[in-house]
């Protein structure tokens, strides 16, 4: 199968700091979605990327979808401690219609 | 929201005993997926549905899982004769913009 290296896996912040994040495939994606799950539920959608060089926003998280179509980031500004959870990257190539995840990034904000 | 409820939301059985989840989008979505999550991993695919017909299956998906979608709109995932390997989240997800996923079923397998 793909797979998706998740960088960091876990982050500990002061609130107020920026925070970024990265996801490298092995192989080439079309899509690049990030999520985020807070425990005891299912991964919510935060920023869906369509097209190679795509930056996208949504109120203060920015992600990229990488020119190479193997890597995307998502940074988040301006921390609150509401931001804590695990963030999920995922892909997926041509015609598949599968996701593959990454393995998360815990984010700990230290109020 | 993303329109997806899925129940129940835990689940503990014991090993050898046969369980059933079912997930329920609010509107019709042609498409509905099943994934497994294990503590610290990402959600895996397990098995997608085009309306009715079961199209494509993971290999994770052993002979002892089956997923029905009889009507193309509410799913069922049944476990056979669980194993304790088999504890884990199983979510079930639509085709919206992106993935739309329910809050999942957590299974302990005793």
């Amino acid at each position: 199968g793909q797979q998706l290296n998740q960088s960091p896996q876990s982050m500990f912040i002061q609130e107020g700091e920026d925070v970024s994040m990265n996801c490298t495939s092995s192989s080439i994606f079309n899509t690049w979605l990030w999520y985020k799950q807070d425990p005891g539920e299912g991964p919510v959608l935060l920023i869906a990327l369509y097209k190679a060089g795509e930056l996208t926003s949504n109120g203060r998280l920015t992600a990229q979808f990488g020119i190479t179509r193997k890597d995307s980031f998502l940074n988040i500004s301006a921390s609150i401690p509401s931001d804590v959870g695990i963030y999920f990257c995922a892909g997926h190539g041509t015609g598949a219609n599968n996701l593959f995840f990454g393995t998360g990034t815990r984010l700990t904000v230290i109020p | 929201d993303t329109g997806v409820s899925q129940n129940p939301r835990h689940k503990i059985t014991k090993r050898g005993q046969n369980v059933t989840f079912r997930c329920d989008p609010i509107s019709e979505h042609n498409r509905l997926y099943w994934y497994r999550q294990t503590l610290g991993q990402g959600p895996e695919f397990l098995t997608y549905f085009q309306n009715e017909a079961q199209l494509e299956k993971s290999r994770l998906l052993s002979d002892r899982f089956s997923a029905e979608r009889p009507k193309g709109s509410f799913s069922t995932l049944e476990i056979q004769r669980t194993e304790q390997g088999d504890s884990a989240m199983y979510l079930c997800a639509t085709q919206t913009s992106g993935r739309g996923f329910g809050p999942g079923t957590r299974l302990t397998v005793l």
